[in-house]
């Protein structure tokens, strides 16, 4: 079966600090990955989906970056945090044949910028 | 652009009652809508998963129902129970590497 990580599962830091969150699927190969924000009284908004090693795609601009170092691993980051980038950071996996699979979501990380 | 909603934003009910969930989307050229589960401080349960070809999937004591044409969805719940209390999201497939827009949910409350 499949499973995936998030880590860490919460976060507190100050504005301009640096930012590493990971994301891990066991139990598949070569998934589609996505990043998504969920803040307060918003829904959830995707940042970044990948369909391969290297290979990122943003759909909003903003301060965060994303990689894909390794098949299952996705890591979303930034240089310098701001207030706004807090909210709960959710990771998600799909099957890589077909574009609209089902989407399985992580147990997300809770970022909270001061 | 695609906007999702969800109606109501929150919903109270005693156990046992049956329930309707609703969300609407504006383009109706979606590849397949997605419900999930979230409770407080947690990451999405998926429910059930509908085909853009599909009328209605079944799981349990949900029902999911699509009308493409008319831009709804509905989530049917049977006899309720307070552990069914979360906020329920839909999400339509239809970004151009298959990614989710997502509706604000429903948050719902079963009371004992």
């Amino acid at each position: 079966s499949q499973t995936i990580h998030q880590w860490p599962a919460t976060l507190v830091q100050p504005v301009g600090s640096p930012l590493s969150l990971e994301c891990t699927v066991e139990g598949t190969s070569n998934p589609n990955l996505y990043w998504y924000r969920q803040a307060a009284g918003r829904g959830l908004q995707l940042l970044f989906y990948s369909v391969g090693i290297g290979q990122i795609s943003s759909e909003v601009p903003q301060n965060l970056s994303a990689s894909r170092p390794q098949d299952r691993q996705f890591i979303l980051s930034s240089k310098k945090l701001l207030l706004s980038d807090s909210g709960f950071y959710l990771c998600a996996w799909s099957w890589a044949s077909g574009l609209y699979n089902e989407q399985f979501f992580g147990p997300g990380t809770r970022l909270t910028v001061l | 652009k695609q906007e999702v909603t969800q109606i109501p934003a929150a919903l109270s009910v005693p156990e046992g009652e049956n329930l309707v969930l609703n969300c609407s989307f504006t383009d109706s050229a979606i590849y397949n809508l997605q419900w999930f589960r979230q409770d407080p401080g947690k990451g999405l349960t998926s429910l059930l998963l509908i085909q853009s070809s599909q009328r209605e999937q079944t799981s349990g004591r949900l029902n999911a129902s699509l009308d493409k044409s008319s831009g709804r969805s509905t989530l049917y719940i049977a006899a309720s129970q307070p552990g069914d209390s979360a906020t329920y999201l839909c999400a339509v497939g239809g970004g151009s590497q298959g990614n989710l827009i997502f509706g604000k949910g429903t948050k719902l409350s079963v009371k004992p």
